[in-house]
């Protein structure tokens, strides 16, 4: 069965801190990986995709690692703000439409 | 571009009534996703359209759910009759099409069924 895993389910950490969210799957015969992040009450924002021949992908302060081989993938937050401040969920697509989805992260950034 | 839209954002309905979501993909988006979100199971695949044409319904609940794209500008998610437990988030999404492609996600209605 297809699973993804997000650990922790929950991350609080004071202002400026580097972090990692961390997502594994169990089959590793991917199209992609689409890290979101979530506000509350609010739609997914789509944050980076990583097809599947790619190890990493970058946007800003964010960094995106894949490694398929240990069914692994990263978000690396550098230098975190309160606005960072949302639950970060992670999705895989093992078909051209089809995302499994990870139960996500609850990140809190204190002031 | 304006994003994916969706409306009503909200909606509060009485057990036994007929709810129809409304969905505005992006513009030259040929793929449209219908999602669920609960606390319970977290986001579900409800149905996948590619240019108009439903390729996955699998995921609807059942047959009181049902869903439309008449056009690739347009999509409807009905439920009739609701129950308490269709109460939920419900999200649209779109992509350019099948395959390696990033979805947008909409804002997301509410949906309360007392």
């Amino acid at each position: 069965k297809q699973e993804v895993t997000q650990i922790p389910a929950a991350l609080s950490v004071p202002e400026g801190e580097n972090l990692v969210l961390n997502c594994s799957f169990t089959d590793s015969a991917i199209y992609n990986l689409q890290w979101f992040r979530q506000d509350p009450g609010k739609g997914l924002t789509s944050l980076l995709l990583i097809q599947s021949s790619q190890r990493e992908q970058t946007s800003g302060r964010l960094n995106a690692s894949l490694d398929k081989s240990s069914g692994r993938s990263t978000l690396y937050i550098a230098a975190s703000q309160p606005g960072d401040s949302a639950t970060y969920l992670c999705a895989v697509a093992y078909s051209n439409y089809q995302l499994i989805w990870g139960a996500g992260t609850k990140l809190i950034i204190k002031p | 571009d304006a994003g994916v839209i969706q409306s009503p954002r909200h909606e509060v309905t009485e057990m036994g009534q007929e709810v129809t979501l409304r969905c505005k993909p992006i513009s030259g988006h040929n793929s449209l996703f219908w999602y669920r979100q609960t606390m319970m199971r977290g986001l579900e695949l409800l149905i996948y359209f590619n240019n108009n044409v439903p390729i996955d319904d699998s995921g609807m609940p059942e047959d009181r759910f049902s869903a439309k794209m008449p056009n690739a500008s347009f999509s409807t998610l009905k439920i009739q009759p609701s129950e308490p437990r269709d109460s939920a988030v419900y999200f649209c999404a779109s992509s350019l099409g099948p395959g390696s492609y990033e979805q947008y996600f909409g804002p997301g209605t509410r949906l309360t069924v007392t």
